[in-house]
């Protein structure tokens, strides 16, 4: 099994420009799930979908940030305007079912510099 | 809104040291515990979990960890700590459906 997938791994981009992360989550895994990691934040869950439905965004930063999950083997985040800010690495973990009880998988994760 | 404390953001421990990572959260009800683990370029890892049951909990790599619910704690513990353990430990708490929350992780640095 080749884990979760992100795309890019790294990411430089400047200020205003649009930029799209990419997840494919381990085949067969009902939940997908957004994270960003910073210095000062720590781990922050952004948004997780099951059955490819968004069940919880509340932990969307602002109306910058979007996420869709178009089937169950794809996800996106989009910043759209990047901000310096938003330079962190964003992770995309999947689990096999919605109950609380199972580990997540964690990707590798994509560093994102906003200059 | 729930919270995970780990006190600690750095350790620096010899080998052979023994380790302890404190991890208290705040919720009164039931919840699931988790410790993962995050080696320097790579992804995070499971390295144990609770749910019920026996409060101590055994993991991979010979880590184990103790939930005290009256302390609302789940430390993490291993006896000997090897080189190879150096990484960045996150403590993290499941209060309701699959939303994590986690500490903000501690950083462990064993010297050969």
């Amino acid at each position: 099994d080749a884990g979760v997938i992100q795309s890019p791994r790294h990411e430089v981009t400047e200020m205003g420009q649009e930029v799209t992360l990419r997840c494919k989550p381990i085949s067969g895994h009902n939940s997908l799930f957004w994270y960003r990691q910073t210095m000062m934040r720590g781990l922050e869950l952004l948004i997780y979908f099951n059955n490819n439905v968004p069940i919880d965004d509340s932990g969307m930063p602002e109306d910058r940030f979007s996420a869709k999950m178009p089937n169950a083997s794809f996800s996106t985040l989009k910043i759209q305007p990047s901000e310096p800010r938003d330079s962190a690495v964003y992770f995309c973990a999947s689990s096999v079912r919605g109950t609380g009880l199972d580990e997540q998988f964690f990707g590798p994760g994509t560093r994102l510099t906003v200059l | 809104a729930q919270s995970v404390s780990q006190h600690n953001h750095h350790v620096i421990l010899s080998e052979a040291a023994s380790l302890e990572l404190g991890c208290n959260y705040s919720y009164g009800g039931t919840v699931n515990l988790f410790w993962y683990v995050q080696y320097p370029g790579q992804h995070l890892q499971l390295l144990l979990k609770y749910f019920s049951g026996d409060p101590l909990v055994k993991g991979i790599k010979g880590f184990e960890a103790e939930f005290i619910k009256s302390k609302f704690s789940f430390n993490l513990r291993k006896p000997s700590v090897q080189w190879s353990d150096t990484a960045e430990y996150f403590c993290a708490v499941n209060t309701g459906f699959q939303k994590l929350v986690f500490g903000t992780g501690t950083r462990l640095l064993v010297s050969p």
